[in-house]
Protein backbone atom coordinates (compact mmCIF):
# COMPACT_ATOMS: atom_id res chain seq x y z
CA UNK A 1 0.00 0.00 0.00
CA UNK A 2 0.93 3.30 -0.82
CA UNK A 3 2.33 6.05 2.15
CA UNK A 4 0.35 8.55 0.58
CA UNK A 5 -3.21 7.80 -1.13
CA UNK A 6 -4.77 10.43 -3.16
CA UNK A 7 -8.50 10.18 -3.94
CA UNK A 8 -9.68 10.03 -6.88
CA UNK A 9 -6.71 9.43 -9.12
CA UNK A 10 -8.29 11.05 -12.11
CA UNK A 11 -11.50 13.13 -12.67
CA UNK A 12 -13.37 15.36 -15.61
CA UNK A 13 -16.07 17.71 -13.37
CA UNK A 14 -18.17 20.89 -15.32
CA UNK A 15 -17.65 24.08 -14.69
CA UNK A 16 -19.11 25.82 -11.29
CA UNK A 17 -19.57 22.62 -9.71
CA UNK A 18 -18.01 21.87 -5.91
CA UNK A 19 -15.34 19.37 -5.59
CA UNK A 20 -13.21 17.43 -3.03
CA UNK A 21 -9.74 15.85 -3.77
CA UNK A 22 -8.77 13.19 -0.84
CA UNK A 23 -5.44 12.45 0.94
CA UNK A 24 -4.47 10.11 3.26
CA UNK A 25 -1.55 9.10 4.36
CA UNK A 26 0.22 6.18 6.69
CA UNK A 27 2.96 7.51 7.62
CA UNK A 28 2.55 9.17 11.11
CA UNK A 29 3.59 12.51 9.86
CA UNK A 30 1.91 15.96 10.94
CA UNK A 31 2.73 18.02 8.08
CA UNK A 32 0.99 17.41 5.14
CA UNK A 33 0.63 19.92 1.71
CA UNK A 34 -1.23 20.64 -1.34
CA UNK A 35 0.47 21.54 -4.50
CA UNK A 36 -0.63 21.98 -8.39
CA UNK A 37 1.21 21.16 -11.44
CA UNK A 38 0.61 22.72 -14.75
CA UNK A 39 2.45 21.44 -18.25
CA UNK A 40 5.81 22.64 -18.02
CA UNK A 41 5.81 24.36 -14.79
CA UNK A 42 6.90 22.93 -11.41
CA UNK A 43 4.90 22.61 -8.53
CA UNK A 44 3.11 25.25 -6.40
CA UNK A 45 1.97 25.30 -2.97
CA UNK A 46 -1.93 25.61 -2.76
CA UNK A 47 -2.18 24.86 1.14
CA UNK A 48 -0.37 23.07 4.03
CA UNK A 49 -0.96 22.36 7.45
CA UNK A 50 1.55 21.54 10.25
CA UNK A 51 -0.82 19.65 12.57
CA UNK A 52 -4.73 19.14 12.85
CA UNK A 53 -5.19 22.33 14.05
CA UNK A 54 -3.11 24.66 11.53
CA UNK A 55 -4.17 25.61 8.02
CA UNK A 56 -1.61 27.87 6.09
CA UNK A 57 -2.47 29.44 2.48
CA UNK A 58 0.57 29.12 0.02
CA UNK A 59 1.31 30.86 -3.00
CA UNK A 60 -2.22 29.99 -4.76
CA UNK A 61 -4.78 29.34 -2.26
CA UNK A 62 -7.63 31.79 -4.02
CA UNK A 63 -10.42 29.26 -5.47
CA UNK A 64 -9.48 26.57 -2.91
CA UNK A 65 -10.06 25.72 0.36
CA UNK A 66 -8.69 23.07 2.53
CA UNK A 67 -9.80 20.54 5.52
CA UNK A 68 -7.58 18.59 8.14
CA UNK A 69 -9.85 16.45 9.54
CA UNK A 70 -7.00 14.26 11.16
CA UNK A 71 -3.59 13.57 11.61
CA UNK A 72 -3.69 11.50 8.13
CA UNK A 73 -6.20 12.90 6.27
CA UNK A 74 -6.08 16.57 4.35
CA UNK A 75 -8.38 17.27 1.68
CA UNK A 76 -8.64 20.10 -0.97
CA UNK A 77 -11.86 21.46 -2.26
CA UNK A 78 -12.62 23.35 -4.77
CA UNK A 79 -16.07 25.41 -4.10
CA UNK A 80 -16.77 26.62 -7.79
CA UNK A 81 -14.51 24.40 -10.09
CA UNK A 82 -13.02 27.10 -13.11
CA UNK A 83 -11.15 25.92 -16.39
CA UNK A 84 -7.78 27.19 -15.15
CA UNK A 85 -8.02 24.92 -11.88
CA UNK A 86 -7.42 21.99 -14.78
CA UNK A 87 -3.88 20.64 -13.82
CA UNK A 88 -2.41 17.42 -11.74
CA UNK A 89 -2.73 18.07 -7.60
CA UNK A 90 -0.37 16.23 -5.84
CA UNK A 91 -0.69 15.99 -1.73
CA UNK A 92 2.60 15.89 0.70
CA UNK A 93 3.58 14.95 4.24
CA UNK A 94 6.74 15.70 6.21
CA UNK A 95 7.82 15.65 8.83
CA UNK A 96 11.02 16.70 11.28
CA UNK A 97 13.13 14.07 11.46
CA UNK A 98 16.66 14.65 10.58
CA UNK A 99 16.93 11.78 8.53
CA UNK A 100 15.86 10.91 4.67
CA UNK A 101 12.33 9.80 6.32
CA UNK A 102 11.71 13.53 6.50
CA UNK A 103 10.21 14.11 3.60
CA UNK A 104 8.27 15.18 2.09
CA UNK A 105 6.74 12.52 0.61
CA UNK A 106 4.39 12.97 -2.13
CA UNK A 107 1.25 11.03 -3.50
CA UNK A 108 0.89 9.49 -7.37
CA UNK A 109 -1.01 12.72 -8.26
CA UNK A 110 -5.06 13.52 -9.15
CA UNK A 111 -5.28 14.83 -12.42
CA UNK A 112 -8.25 17.02 -12.62
CA UNK A 113 -9.97 18.23 -15.49
CA UNK A 114 -12.85 20.92 -16.02
CA UNK A 115 -14.59 21.61 -18.62
CA UNK B 1 10.43 33.92 0.89
CA UNK B 2 13.46 32.17 0.59
CA UNK B 3 13.92 30.70 -3.45
CA UNK B 4 16.17 28.70 -4.98
CA UNK B 5 17.10 28.72 -8.74
CA UNK B 6 17.68 26.28 -11.19
CA UNK B 7 19.02 26.13 -14.56
CA UNK B 8 15.74 25.17 -17.02
CA UNK B 9 17.68 22.68 -18.52
CA UNK B 10 20.50 20.23 -19.18
CA UNK B 11 22.13 17.65 -21.26
CA UNK B 12 24.36 14.96 -20.74
CA UNK B 13 25.89 11.56 -21.82
CA UNK B 14 25.05 8.47 -20.78
CA UNK B 15 27.29 6.87 -18.70
CA UNK B 16 29.07 10.54 -17.39
CA UNK B 17 28.73 12.31 -14.21
CA UNK B 18 26.25 15.12 -14.37
CA UNK B 19 26.48 18.10 -11.94
CA UNK B 20 23.28 19.87 -11.66
CA UNK B 21 23.52 23.11 -10.14
CA UNK B 22 21.36 25.04 -7.50
CA UNK B 23 21.40 29.06 -6.28
CA UNK B 24 19.75 29.80 -2.57
CA UNK B 25 21.39 32.53 -1.63
CA UNK B 26 18.48 33.36 0.90
CA UNK B 27 18.33 30.42 2.36
CA UNK B 28 18.36 30.64 6.59
CA UNK B 29 20.67 29.25 8.42
CA UNK B 30 18.84 25.96 9.83
CA UNK B 31 16.62 25.41 6.45
CA UNK B 32 17.96 22.31 5.07
CA UNK B 33 18.76 21.95 1.31
CA UNK B 34 16.36 19.02 -0.72
CA UNK B 35 16.95 17.75 -3.91
CA UNK B 36 13.85 16.00 -5.57
CA UNK B 37 13.21 14.25 -9.07
CA UNK B 38 10.20 13.86 -10.92
CA UNK B 39 9.71 11.15 -13.51
CA UNK B 40 6.89 11.53 -16.03
CA UNK B 41 3.60 11.14 -14.89
CA UNK B 42 5.22 9.94 -11.42
CA UNK B 43 5.14 12.51 -8.03
CA UNK B 44 8.51 13.79 -6.92
CA UNK B 45 10.60 11.36 -5.03
CA UNK B 46 13.34 12.13 -2.60
CA UNK B 47 16.94 11.81 -3.45
CA UNK B 48 19.13 13.47 -0.79
CA UNK B 49 19.16 16.01 1.48
CA UNK B 50 21.46 17.86 3.49
CA UNK B 51 22.73 21.27 5.78
CA UNK B 52 26.35 21.79 5.62
CA UNK B 53 28.46 18.93 4.98
CA UNK B 54 28.69 17.21 1.59
CA UNK B 55 26.19 14.18 1.60
CA UNK B 56 26.10 10.83 -0.46
CA UNK B 57 23.86 8.25 -0.56
CA UNK B 58 23.13 5.18 -3.36
CA UNK B 59 21.66 7.64 -5.59
CA UNK B 60 23.74 10.63 -5.48
CA UNK B 61 26.27 13.06 -3.86
CA UNK B 62 25.16 16.33 -2.86
CA UNK B 63 27.89 19.11 -2.41
CA UNK B 64 27.04 21.99 -0.73
CA UNK B 65 29.08 25.39 -0.76
CA UNK B 66 30.64 26.62 2.12
CA UNK B 67 28.97 29.88 2.54
CA UNK B 68 25.54 27.78 2.14
CA UNK B 69 24.51 29.95 -0.77
CA UNK B 70 24.48 27.09 -3.90
CA UNK B 71 25.12 23.47 -4.06
CA UNK B 72 25.13 20.80 -6.43
CA UNK B 73 23.97 17.38 -7.16
CA UNK B 74 25.97 15.14 -8.26
CA UNK B 75 24.70 11.72 -10.41
CA UNK B 76 28.05 9.93 -10.87
CA UNK B 77 27.09 7.94 -14.08
CA UNK B 78 23.74 8.67 -15.91
CA UNK B 79 21.73 6.48 -16.80
CA UNK B 80 18.57 6.35 -19.54
CA UNK B 81 16.38 6.57 -15.97
CA UNK B 82 18.16 9.56 -14.43
CA UNK B 83 15.81 11.48 -17.28
CA UNK B 84 13.79 13.70 -15.24
CA UNK B 85 12.81 17.27 -13.71
CA UNK B 86 15.38 18.00 -10.71
CA UNK B 87 14.42 20.44 -8.08
CA UNK B 88 15.91 22.20 -5.12
CA UNK B 89 14.38 23.15 -2.58
CA UNK B 90 14.95 24.38 1.46
CA UNK B 91 12.21 23.64 4.29
CA UNK B 92 10.21 26.24 3.01
CA UNK B 93 9.07 23.33 0.35
CA UNK B 94 8.41 26.07 -2.49
CA UNK B 95 9.02 24.09 -5.84
CA UNK B 96 10.40 26.29 -8.72
CA UNK B 97 10.40 24.84 -12.32
CA UNK B 98 13.12 22.88 -11.63
CA UNK B 99 16.01 21.49 -14.33
CA UNK B 100 14.86 18.94 -16.71
CA UNK B 101 17.52 16.29 -17.50
CA UNK B 102 18.03 15.25 -21.15
CA UNK B 103 20.30 11.83 -21.06
CA UNK B 104 21.92 10.99 -24.42
CA UNK B 105 22.16 7.45 -25.16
Amino acid sequence: DADVTQTPRNRITKTGKRIMLECSQTKGHDRMYWYRQDPGLGLRLIYYSFDVKDINKGEISDGYSVSRQAQAKFSLSLESAIPNQTALYFCATSDLAHTSLRGPFFGQGTRLTVV
Amino acid sequence: DAKTTQPNSMESNEEEPVHLPCNHSTISGTDYIHWYRQLPSQGPEYVIHGLTSNVNNRMASLAIAEDRKSSTLILHRATLRDAAVYYCIDDKIIFGKGTRLHILP
